[in-house]
């Protein structure tokens, strides 16, 4: 069965610290992968998405993910964290031959401290 | 305007009555889906439709119906509430042409059933 494995709930960083969040999927198509956003209040943002080609992929509000198929991870980094990044992450497998059901991780919320 | 427009944004009711959750969009997208979220789990497929003569379950269908109107309108409804149906409660599309596998999300119910 299809499922992706977000291991930290809560990530703490300090305002400016570099920040990575963790992604393992287990899926038997050819992947493709997302992480989404959630603003409290808010529906989900895409940040970034991975399909093929290039495993480093850039996102907006300068987050970028690599995609390592050998171990099945898709992490999430940001170099330097912003207090406005503060948010539930949400990282997401699916595949074109699934009809683009995305699966879920359980999220990870990050708090920013100043 | 928002793409994906659910209504209500936000109820209330009580066990045993009938809801539903509406959902409309504008993107002119083929694929319709319906996703629950609750703490810790992440979003969960309950129901998706690929056009207007296809629904189908999701992972957690037991409880829930839909209805595809049209193209643009997607409508849950739970016939007989119960408590641990309280949950955000999402819908998202996503397109064909071309099919870049992205869902794009409402800005979510959230569902309080005392």
């Amino acid at each position: 069965a299809q499922s992706v494995t977000q291991p930290d709930i809560h990530i703490t960083v300090s305002e400016g610290a570099s920040l990575e969040l963790r992604c393992n999927y287990s899926y038997g198509a050819t992947p493709y992968l997302f992480w989404y956003v959630q603003s409290p209040g808010q529906g989900l943002q895409l940040l970034l998405k991975y399909f093929s080609g290039d495993t480093l992929v850039q996102g907006i509000k300068g987050f970028e993910a690599e995609f390592k198929r050998s171990q099945s991870s898709f992490n999430l980094r940001k170099p330097s964290v912003h207090w406005s990044d503060a948010a539930e992450y949400f990282c997401a497998v699916g595949a074109r031959e699934y009809g683009n059901k995305l699966v879920f991780g359980a999220g990870t919320i990050l708090r920013v401290k100043s | 305007d928002a793409d994906v427009t659910q209504t209500p944004r936000n109820r209330i009711t009580k066990t045993g009555k009938r809801i539903m959750l509406e959902c409309s969009q504008t993107k002119g997208h083929d694929r319709m889906y319906w996703y629950r979220q609750d703490p810790g789990l992440g979003l969960r497929l309950i129901y998706y439709s690929f056009d207007v003569k296809d629904i189908n379950k999701g992972e957690i269908s037991d409880g829930y119906s839909v209805s595809r109107q049209a193209q643009a309108k997607f409508s849950l409804s739970l016939e007989s509430a119960i408590p641990n149906q309280t949950a955000l409660y999402f819908c998202a599309t996503s397109g064909t042409r071309p099919n870049t596998g992205e869902l794009f999300f409402g800005e979510g119910s959230r569902l309080t059933v005392l």
